[in-house]
């Protein structure tokens, strides 16, 4: 029971280049989010899905997609990155939305 | 939507002391406020969490209390020591989603 993964782990893009960061939870949970981390300011929810094939915005969702054709995976994309989204993003799922968040270890994204 | 403050955004502490962080937010509708354990370079992990329906809840060295009335609720850390030392976050449920608090650092000087 591996938990709540993210791939990759580290990653440097330059301004204007796409990436895909993937997301997988073998724990069944019908709840998946994306959260960005900055400091000081916390986890911000960027995406969410409530359940396989269903995606909605969260806090931040500008500059980002999501796609979850899987129930066990979720996708974050982004299409032109900028150097404001450099951050570590985590993803999380939950069975469901008033239960417990399992988060996964993060990906350290820097764009130059 | 839901609005979470916390505070203070840094707590010092002597090992053995105690650390209380405070957390409000705006919507009386929230029923589920969980708190969140990061240190560092690590994913948040869940140390204790409290629905509306009690006003107080206990684990060992840690508990949460619930004033739903004022819209606020704290953590408690009691007989603080150094591997208590990391980022809290307390958040609240809104809609479909958790709201975060801004994160406290937390920092056990022995």
């Amino acid at each position: 029971n591996a938990g709540v993964t993210q791939t990759p782990k580290f990653r440097v893009l330059k301004t204007g280049q796409s990436m895909t960061l993937l997301c997988a939870q073998d724990m069944n949970h019908e709840y998946m989010y994306w959260y960005r981390q900055d400091p000081g300011m916390g986890l911000r929810l960027i995406h969410y899905s409530v359940g396989e094939g269903t995606t909605a915005k969260g806090e931040v969702p500008d500059g980002y997609n999501v796609s979850r054709l899987k129930k066990q995976n979720f996708l974050l994309g982004l299409e032109s990155a900028a150097p404001s989204q450099t951050s570590v993003y985590f993803c999380a799922s939950s069975y469901n939305w008033g239960d417990e968040q399992y988060f996964g270890p993060g990906t350290r994204l820097t764009v130059t | 939507g839901e609005n979470v403050e916390q505070h203070p955004s840094t707590l010092s502490v002597q090992e053995g002391d105690s650390a209380v962080i405070k957390c409000t937010y705006s919507d009386s509708a929230s029923n589920y406020f969980p708190w969140y354990k990061q240190e560092l370079g690590k994913r948040p992990q869940l140390i204790i969490d409290i629905r509306s329906n009690v006003g107080e809840k206990k684990d060992q060295r840690i508990a949460v209390t619930l004033n739903k009335t004022a819209k606020h609720f704290s953590l408690h850390i009691t007989e603080t020591q150094p591997e208590d030392s990391a980022v809290y976050f307390c958040a609240a449920r809104g809609v479909h989603k958790l709201v975060f608090g801004a994160g406290t650092i937390l920092r056990v000087k022995s």
